[in-house]
């Protein structure tokens, strides 16, 4: 059983357009995250939810828009994708903020 | 602002060998503290984490790792590295409650590579 899992795991989309990358988790967990990898690797936190209210927002640009239908799911919809959107990006959950955080496998998003 | 510093970006070891991966944090509250890895294309996979209590923590792997508050220092250590160990490791920090609320910040990652 897949415990946090991202669709789709591939996104090779054109610069302008308008994308989303759903995440799931089967734990049960309050909170939900979204973290960015760039290019060198270095992942910094975008987002977080606890019991589908927003936590944490990291000066994201407002292209990028959270949304949590329920506990369980945090999608990322990206307005007016830019080159430097592309990364990989990595939803996690956890039981609450202090507790140890379960990754998805990632998504590669690559904006031409 | 907290922040993580892995001062090693490459290590290369011989399968069979120890390993140590540094780890230094700056942080003004009591920290909680991970270690996370990542294989090739893959997400990212907990291998031990330090909340309070003995400062030397079992992981997951035969890996193990030591919290000393004085050199905030939280170094992975593995007394003999197999080939499976190749991979990105990752520190991270965070606490609980305050403004915080579970954001992770993490190292730059150390890269493993092992030599049969």
């Amino acid at each position: 059983d897949t415990a946090v899992s991202q669709t789709p795991k591939y996104l090779v989309t054109q610069m302008g357009n308008d994308k989303s990358i759903k995440c799931e988790q089967n734990l049960g967990h309050d909170t939900m995250y979204w973290y960015k990898q760039d290019s060198k690797k270095f992942l910094k936190i975008m987002f977080s939810y606890n019991n589908k209210e927003l936590i944490i927002n990291e000066t994201v640009p407002n292209r990028f828009s959270p949304k949590s239908p329920d506990k369980a799911h945090l999608n990322l919809h990206i307005n007016s994708l830019e080159l430097g959107d592309s990364a990989v990006y990595f939803c996690a959950s956890s039981q609450d903020n202090a507790d140890e955080q379960f990754f998805g496998p990632g998504t590669r998003l690559t904006v031409l | 602002a907290q922040s993580v510093t892995q001062p090693d970006i490459h290590i290369t070891v011989s399968e069979g060998a120890s390993l140590e991966l540094r780890c230094n944090y700056s942080y003004g509250a009591t920290p909680y503290l991970f270690w996370y890895v990542q294989s090739p294309g893959q997400g990212l996979q907990l291998l031990l984490k330090y909340f309070s209590g003995d400062t030397l923590v079992q992981g997951i792997k035969g890996f193990e790792a030591e919290f000393k508050r004085s050199q905030s220092s939280f170094n992975l250590r593995k007394p003999s590295v197999h080939w499976s160990d190749a991979a990105e490791y990752f520190c991270a920090v965070t606490n609980a409650g305050g403004t915080s609320y579970g954001k992770l910040t993490f190292g730059q990652g150390t890269i493993l590579t092992v030599h049969p």
